[in-house]
């Protein structure tokens, strides 16, 4: 699976957009961007993934640079409940994968 | 439509004794994945199951650990003979089917203390 470097902590203020930057550079053809976060002691939440094309949900939306090696997760409009660790990991999306979770983002989201 | 269920929340043993942690996957789904998070660590991946058969238990410690998903009833995590180093938060995920396509839905986690 291709390996995938975040910044470890990032700000932001409420109401404001939170953009995460993930890097990707080895990823393969078949491999999907797949981003989960982690609110303090709960268990991980999928947010969104794609391949190839920006993606949005009610969640986020997921922007993927053409050449695939770097996207951005972007919360529109953070609130304080967004304050979480988000992941960003590289999967072929066929056949049982594991999900490897380094050690992420800590997002702060301040009033 | 109840979301991944994990008992108990809480579980706290003392050395020696067995823990035995249960999951319940989503409505329709019939895959199992069990993810340990030692303290301050990120979150590794254990055994997958489906229903009745082990898929695939590389992240598994060689001793003590086991794993089973039964033609009826949760899945279950048996640690037998806790020791200090085996606290963590365990989390199980579910999936509709073996592969990531559909997200993996997680549950809250059950936290085991080694006393």
């Amino acid at each position: 699976d291709a390996k995938t470097t975040q910044p470890t902590s990032m700000d932001c203020a409420e109401g404001r957009a939170a953009n995460l930057p993930c890097n990707h550079s080895t990823i393969s053809g078949n491999e999907y961007v797949y981003w989960y976060r982690q609110i303090h002691s709960q268990g991980p939440q999928y947010i969104i993934h794609g391949l190839k094309n920006n993606e949005t949900n009610e969640m986020a939306s997921l922007i993927i640079t053409e050449d695939r090696k770097s996207s951005t997760l972007i919360l529109p409009h953070a609130t304080l409940r967004d304050t979480a660790v988000y992941y960003c990991i590289v999967i072929s999306n066929t056949g049982f994968q594991k999900l490897v979770f380094g050690t992420g983002t800590r997002l702060l989201v301040s009033p | 439509n109840a979301g991944v269920m994990q008992n108990p929340r809480h579980l706290v043993r003392r050395r020696g004794q067995e823990a035995r942690l249960r999951c319940s996957p989503m409505k329709g789904h019939s895959h199992v994945y069990w993810y340990r998070q030692l303290p301050e660590e990120g979150l590794k991946f254990m055994v997958y199951l489906q229903k009745e058969n082990i898929i695939d238990e590389s992240g598994m410690p060689k001793e003590r650990f086991s794993a089973e998903f039964p033609k009826e009833g949760p899945s279950i995590l048996r640690i037998q003979q806790v020791v200090r180093g085996d606290s963590a938060a365990y989390f199980c995920a579910s999936s509709p089917e073996g592969s990531p396509r559909y997200g993996y839905t997680f549950g809250s986690g059950t936290r085991l203390t080694v006393v």
